[in-house]
């Protein structure tokens, strides 16, 4: 079985000052790795992967995220918030290798709120 | 291109009524699939397909029926609605199975 953890349900930062978002993930084997980001009332939008090669991924509106494979973690990063960084943040996995599972894992989310 | 639409956005049932969800991409991406968001779980996947004719259980598929007869086109079918299935809807879609899902805008359905 795959599980994903986002052991923070919120995280407030101030305008300007460093972000990250927690995400440990349990999975047979290699993984592929995901950071979606969620605005009120929308869908989910795609920021960043990890598949294969650097372990630092660098992704949409200046964020990235590093694969830690000893600590089983894909924390999210981004060097200065923006208040338009305030969403709902999903990390999500999926085992690599198994032709006969294709189902992606997603953690229960974080909620960034960056004040001004 | 639309990406991934779903209609309708909003949706309320009584308690054993059926519908259906409807879901469309036209990126023609083989796979699709059907999650629900409830507040504190995360997105749990309720059906997917990888392709046209094949469809597979995700994780919490009860209740719940799919068919994929086109590429583009990926229903849900509630078959007798219950207060659980009170939730937001997301289709997604992707080029192959491992890589970025698309998703849609949600359906918010409430079953009293």
């Amino acid at each position: 079985a795959q599980s994903v953890a986002q052991p923070e349900d919120q995280v407030n930062v101030a305008e300007g000052n460093p972000l990250t978002v927690k995400c440990t993930y349990s999975v047979s084997g290699n993984p592929y790795l995901f950071w979606y980001v969620q605005y009120p009332n929308r869908g989910l939008q795609f920021l960043l992967k990890y598949i294969t090669g650097d372990n630092l991924v660098k992704g949409s509106y200046g964020f990235e995220a590093e694969f830690n494979k000893s600590q089983t973690s894909f924390h999210l990063k981004k060097p200065s918030a923006l208040v338009s960084d305030s969403a709902l943040y999903f990390c999500a996995v999926r085992a690599i290798g198994f032709s006969n599972d294709y189902k992606l894992s997603f953690g229960a989310g974080t909620t960034v709120t960056v004040r001004a | 291109n639309a990406g991934v639409t779903q209609t309708p956005k909003f949706q309320v049932l009584k308690t054993g009524q059926s519908m259906t969800l409807q879901c469309a991409q036209d990126m023609n991406h083989e796979y699709m699939s059907w999650y629900r968001q409830d507040p504190g779980m995360g997105l749990r996947l309720i059906h997917y397909s990888v392709g046209a004719g094949i469809t597979d259980q995700g994780e919490v598929p009860n209740g719940y029926n799919v068919s994929r007869s086109t590429t583009e086109d990926f229903p849900l079918r509630l078959l007798s609605a219950a207060p659980s299935q009170t939730s937001v809807y997301f289709c997604a879609s992707s080029t192959q199975a491992g890589y970025e899902q698309y998703f849609g805008p949600g359906t918010r359905l409430t079953v009293t």
